[in-house]
């Protein structure tokens, strides 16, 4: 069965800087890995994805996420904390011919002025 | 115009009552799902359906049983309800069953049983 591991389940970051978190998948095939954002009463929005190609992922509102099979890893970042940025991030993974995603527990992103 | 649209919004009700929640997709998607998200956030997946059929029916309680009238609406009714039922209930659609497209998912419905 395929999974994610998010590790720390609050993050705090400081406006203006990096914002990383981290996400590490288990899966026996290649895995396809996803970024959701979930803002306060609202449902999933995708941030980016990665299923084959260019192993850096560009998504919206500035992050990026990088699939590196070695690490068994896809760490998503954003180079300045915005304070819009304030919301739960979950990290998924599925694969081909597989229809369910796995989702991680989260983290829960607090942005300080 | 609202993609995934689910009603309602928040649902209070009592131990042993039976509720539905609706679920409707404005997208064209054939595929259809509902996940549950529990009090620490982890979303886990109940039932997908693909053009009306059902495909996954994870481990859930036979109290929980999703209705597909056609391709753009998937109900969830709950007989029975319990406690351990409160939860936020997201709806989603995806354009094909492989999940490696997006999935689209609904605003959620706070359900609390008291």
């Amino acid at each position: 069965a395929q999974s994610v591991t998010q590790l720390g389940s609050h993050v705090s970051v400081s406006e203006g800087a990096l914002v990383l978190l981290r996400c590490n998948y288990s899966s026996s095939v290649p895995p396809y890995l996803f970024w959701y954002v979930q803002y306060p009463n609202q449902g999933l929005q995708l941030l980016l994805k990665y299923t084959t190609g260019a192993t850096l992922v560009k998504g919206i509102n500035g992050f990026e996420a990088e699939f590196k099979k070695s690490e068994t890893s896809f760490h998503l970042t954003k180079p300045s904390a915005h304070m819009s940025d304030a919301a739960e991030y979950f990290c998924a993974v599925t694969s081909y011919g597989n229809n369910r995603l796995a989702f991680g527990k989260g983290n829960q992103v607090v942005v300080i002025p | 115009d609202t993609a995934v649209s689910q009603t309602p919004k928040y649902l209070v009700t009592q131990m042993g009552n039976d509720k539905s929640i609706k679920c409707e997709q404005n997208l064209g998607h054939d595929t259809m799902y509902w996940y549950k998200q529990d009090s620490k956030k982890f979303l886990k997946i109940m039932f997908s359906y693909n053009n009306k059929e059902l495909i996954i029916n994870e481990t859930v309680p036979n109290r929980f049983s999703p209705k597909s009238p056609d391709k753009a609406h998937l109900n969830l009714h709950i007989n029975s309800l319990e406690l351990g039922d409160s939860a936020v209930y997201f709806c989603a659609s995806s354009q094909v069953w492989e999940m490696n497209t997006e999935a689209f998912f609904g605003q959620g419905t706070r359900l609390t049983v008291v």
